[in-house]
């Protein structure tokens, strides 16, 4: 089974350019999550999706900021405009929604860095 | 507000010794408790977890123990291999919410051949 997958793996911009994150959940999962790990503040959850709905966004630091989720296989996180200090891993995560402990799995994630 | 933390940046242990993973919690309506591991380039794993209504969880060489009167969890890894080099994250949930798992820090550990 193919995990949850991210790209880029890899983003070099300049300040002030948009951009856009890519994830895929894993099939199946109904509930998506995208993090951002730094040194300072770990990790740090941003926004949720559920059957493709916003559930929670009170983790995004301010309106550069958004994410969308069209359909179950796909979700968007964007940055416009982007700033240095967005500099940082960026996670996609899913699960099924199940009782018990909510196990979540993580993408790869996706560096960025912001001149 | 750090609902969730782990006040060790780092650790380092021998290979063979047992490597001792801490996290504190502030919020009494945390119902599960989880361990997550993270290798350099990689996403975050599962490694264990362990509900409210448990002391103890133990999965192999791992062992999560949990103190409820103290706001305290840690992890126990024995014997300690050099694989087990990664960042720990603790995360915590309760039972009410949709999945919001609140992360720690994070603990390096570096278990030396």
């Amino acid at each position: 089974d193919a995990g949850v997958i991210q790209s880029p793996r890899h983003e070099v911009t300049e300040m002030g350019q948009e951009v856009t994150l890519r994830c895929k959940p894993i099939s199946g999962h109904d509930y998506l999550f995208w993090y951002r790990q730094t040194m300072m503040r770990g990790l740090e959850l941003l926004i949720y999706f559920n059957n493709n709905v916003p559930i929670d966004d009170s983790g995004m630091p301010e309106d550069r900021f958004s994410a969308k989720m069209p359909n179950a296989s796909f979700s968007t996180l964007k940055i416009q405009p982007s700033e240095p200090r967005d500099s940082a891993v960026y996670f996609c995560a899913s699960r099924r929604k199940t009782g018990g402990t909510e196990t979540q799995y993580f993408g790869p994630g996706t560096r960025l860095l912001v001149l | 507000d750090q609902q969730v933390k782990q006040n060790s940046p780092s650790l380092s242990v021998q290979e063979g010794r047992i490597s001792i993973l801490n996290c504190d919690y502030t919020n009494s309506m945390f119902d599960y408790f989880l361990w997550y591991k993270k290798y350099p380039a990689e996403g975050p794993t599962f490694l264990i977890s362990i509900s409210s209504i448990k002391d103890k969880n133990e999965d192999g060489r791992f062992t999560v123990f949990l103190n409820k009167s103290a706001k305290h969890l840690s992890l126990h890894i024995v014997p300690s291999q050099p694989g087990d080099s990664a960042v720990y994250f603790c995360a915590a949930h309760g039972s009410s919410n949709t999945g919001k798992l609140i992360f720690g820090q994070g603990t390096t550990l570096q278990v030396k051949p």
